[in-house]
């Protein structure tokens, strides 16, 4: 049972140069989630989806971008990275229960990326 | 704005000791309310949650109470083992909101020596 899947694990990038991380569910959950991590800061919510083809800002979301073209699949984009960027990224998803409850998150295990 | 206050760390125990670990909350809705665990370079893993006021979540000898009278979820375990060396990440989420965003705390990290 797979349940959330980050991919790359690691990645260093250069000031200026492009990335995409992906996640990959196989929960069938509706709602999806990419968080950053910084010491001391806990995790900050970057941007989620409320289903396949939705969007929406998070609470730190500038300098990414995200698409969820198919329902199990969340990408988040950095068009041009910058060292305030360097941190650990968490992708998480979760469902509403069918008396409309929200349930908890289930996390992948993070992308740690540094830009140089 | 939800928002979540928990105590800062490092919290440092010898084995068997007692552990509490505070949460308080701020919210706007009717939240749900979470521990969340992470194991040096792991993702996060739910620990407990509880959903209504007086519940009251546990697992692996862990414990959190919902107080909607203080705000509160303290987390509690009575003897803690070295294998419980972690950050421990308080949450909340509102629960019946359209979707479903957590909002944490800043994290304690528990350091437990034999």
């Amino acid at each position: 049972n797979a349940g959330v899947t980050q991919t790359p694990k690691f990645r260093v990038l250069k000031t200026g140069q492009s990335m995409t991380l992906l996640c990959a569910q196989d929960m069938n959950h509706e709602y999806m989630y990419w968080y950053r991590q910084d010491p001391g800061m806990g995790l900050r919510l970057i941007h989620y989806s409320v289903g396949e083809g939705t969007t929406a800002k998070g609470e730190v979301p500038d300098g990414y971008n995200v698409s969820r073209l198919k329902k199990q699949n969340f990408l988040l984009g950095l068009e041009s990275a910058a060292p305030s960027q360097t941190s650990v990224y968490f992708c998480a998803s979760s469902y509403q229960t069918q008396d409309r409850v929200n349930t908890e998150a289930f996390f992948g295990q993070g992308t740690r990326l540094t830009v140089v | 704005g939800d928002s979540v206050t928990q105590m800062e760390g490092p919290v440092t125990l010898s084995e068997e000791a007692f552990l509490t670990i505070n949460c308080t909350y701020t919210a706007t809705g009717y939240p749900s309310l979470f521990w969340y665990v992470q194991y040096p370079g792991e993702g996060l893993q739910l620990l407990l949650k509880a959903t209504k006021a007086d519940d009251k979540g546990s697992n692996k000898g862990f414990e959190a109470t919902y107080r909607k009278e203080t705000t509160s979820f303290h987390l509690e375990k009575g003897s803690v083992q070295v294998s419980d060396s972690a950050v421990y990440f308080c949450a909340l989420s509102d629960r019946y909101s359209g979707y479903s965003t957590l909002t944490f705390g800043k994290g304690t990290m528990l350091l437990v020596s034999p």
